[in-house]
């Protein structure tokens, strides 16, 4: 019974157009996160909710909107797709704010 | 913001040796400290970690030290093995404040040659 799951795994998709990512998670985490992972493996926090409630936004392009419909779930919708997107995305929840993350499988998204 | 730099960006050692990681953090108000490792193509996963109030862990091959006066942590592998071989992440946080999330350093690509 996979902890955290997201769907897709793999995205490929032309500039311009709208995707949305989906996380849930099954361990009664009260936050969750969403990480992009560029080429060179470097691990950069994109957004934080606790409780539903958006507690951190990382300097990330408006085109990026999370939703997150209640604790176990946490979206991650993507307009106007470009070049630079091309990355793996990683969903995680955590029990306690930055403590003791379990992340997901990730979503390698593919910017044409 | 929290700041985590990481050393060295890739290490070979051959099957038996240690492996040794270091990283600095800048943000006085981190207290957690823990290690991801990475194997290719799957998710980071939790391998150890430590709070601030303690100078050293071990869990079997791996330790991790950390000295808060010099901002600094360090992963330690021994008797290392080819299934060690992965990227390993350290992270700092300062746990259950206001803006907690894990701060990543930029990750060691570790290669042990059998």
């Amino acid at each position: 019974d996979t902890a955290v799951s997201q769907t897709p795994k793999y995205l490929v998709t032309q500039m311009g157009n709208d995707k949305s990512i989906k996380c849930e998670q099954n361990l009664g985490h009260d936050t969750m996160y969403w990480y992009k992972q560029d080429s060179k493996k470097f691990l950069k926090i994109m957004f934080s909710y606790n409780n539903k409630e958006l507690i951190i936004n990382e300097t990330v392009p408006n085109r990026f909107s999370p939703k997150s419909p209640d604790k176990a779930h946490l979206n991650l919708h993507i307009n106007s797709l470009e070049l630079g997107d091309s990355a793996v995305y990683f969903c995680a929840s955590s029990p306690l704010l930055g403590h003791g993350y379990t992340f997901g499988s990730g979503t390698r998204l593919t910017v044409v | 913001g929290e700041n985590v730099e990481q050393h060295p960006s890739t290490l070979s050692v051959q099957e038996g040796d240690s492996a040794v990681i270091k990283c600095t953090y800048s943000d006085s108000a981190s207290n957690y400290f823990p290690w991801y490792k990475q194997e290719l193509g799957k998710r980071p996963q939790l391998i150890i970690d430590i709070r601030s109030n303690v100078g050293e862990k071990k869990d079997q091959r791996i330790a991790v030290t950390l000295n808060k006066t010099a901002k600094h942590f360090s992963l330690h592998i021994t008797e290392t093995q080819p299934e060690d071989s992965a990227v390993y992440f350290c992270a700092a946080s300062p746990v259950n404040s206001g803006y907690s999330t894990l701060t990543f350093g930029k990750g060691t690509m570790l290669l042990v040659s059998p």
